[in-house]
């Protein structure tokens, strides 16, 4: 039961254009998103959150759009730069019993073209 | 550079035996949270650790434990382990004291099981 999904294993976007990647979950009652972005042989580092009372939140080239009503969520990378090519995870937080769990989605491998 | 540091970074162990792996926390963070990645998903929630007891855990069964001492680093222990144990162990650390907060992650261990 997968509760958080990114249908879309890989995308290829040309420098300077836009990436939008996508996430869809399941669970209502989670409370927090977040995108990670995951280098080979690196551990995820943490780029954008975002609370479920906003639907959005923007840190430089990123913006992170919370759709509730459809539960999906979208990252906007723009301008792309070659250095954002990685795996891009979404996480949505779940409380359980006062315990934050964070449910991550399969990624998406984003390949920005120079 | 996130502050969270795993050892050993690669480990090769053969099915049956037992592993542990470490886990040194972002200084100032309480909690401590495991997952498992393995090849083309995303991470899976393992357990969570906070001040030194438990605090909430995935589906994984009990040959899966933990430890965390009171300088917040962790252990993961694994026993009889399985082919199928084979991932990457990521050890992730935050400071939960209500509201959003983010989890920031070590570079993982990879466990080659054969």
């Amino acid at each position: 039961d997968q509760q958080v999904k990114q249908n879309s294993p890989s995308l290829s976007v040309q420098e300077g254009r836009i990436s939008i990647l996508n996430c869809d979950y399941t669970n209502s009652m989670f409370d927090y998103f977040l995108w990670y972005k995951k280098y080979p042989a690196e551990g995820p580092t943490f780029l954008i959150s975002i609370s479920s009372i906003k639907d959005k939140n923007e840190d430089g080239r990123f913006t992170v759009f919370l759709n509730k009503s459809a539960k999906h969520l979208s990252l906007h990378i723009v301008p792309s730069q070659p250095g954002d090519s990685a795996v891009y995870f979404c996480a949505a937080r779940g409380t359980t019993s006062g315990t934050y769990k964070y449910i991550f989605g399969t990624g998406t491998r984003l390949k920005v073209l120079a | 550079e996130t502050g969270v540091t795993q050892s050993p970074t690669h480990l090769i162990k053969t099915r049956g035996q037992q592993v542990t792996l470490r886990c040194s926390s972002q200084s100032g963070h309480n909690t401590v949270s495991w997952y498992q990645q393995a090849l083309g998903q995303g991470p899976q929630f393992i357990f969570q650790y906070y001040r030194e007891e438990e605090n909430g855990r995935g589906n994984f069964p009990p040959r899966f434990s933990g430890l965390q001492f009171p300088n917040y680093s962790s252990e993961l222990n694994v026993n009889a382990l399985e082919l199928d144990d084979s991932a990457l162990y990521l050890c992730a650390s935050s400071l939960v004291v209500g509201g959003n907060t983010e989890a920031f992650f070590g570079q993982g261990t990879r466990l080659t099981v054969v």
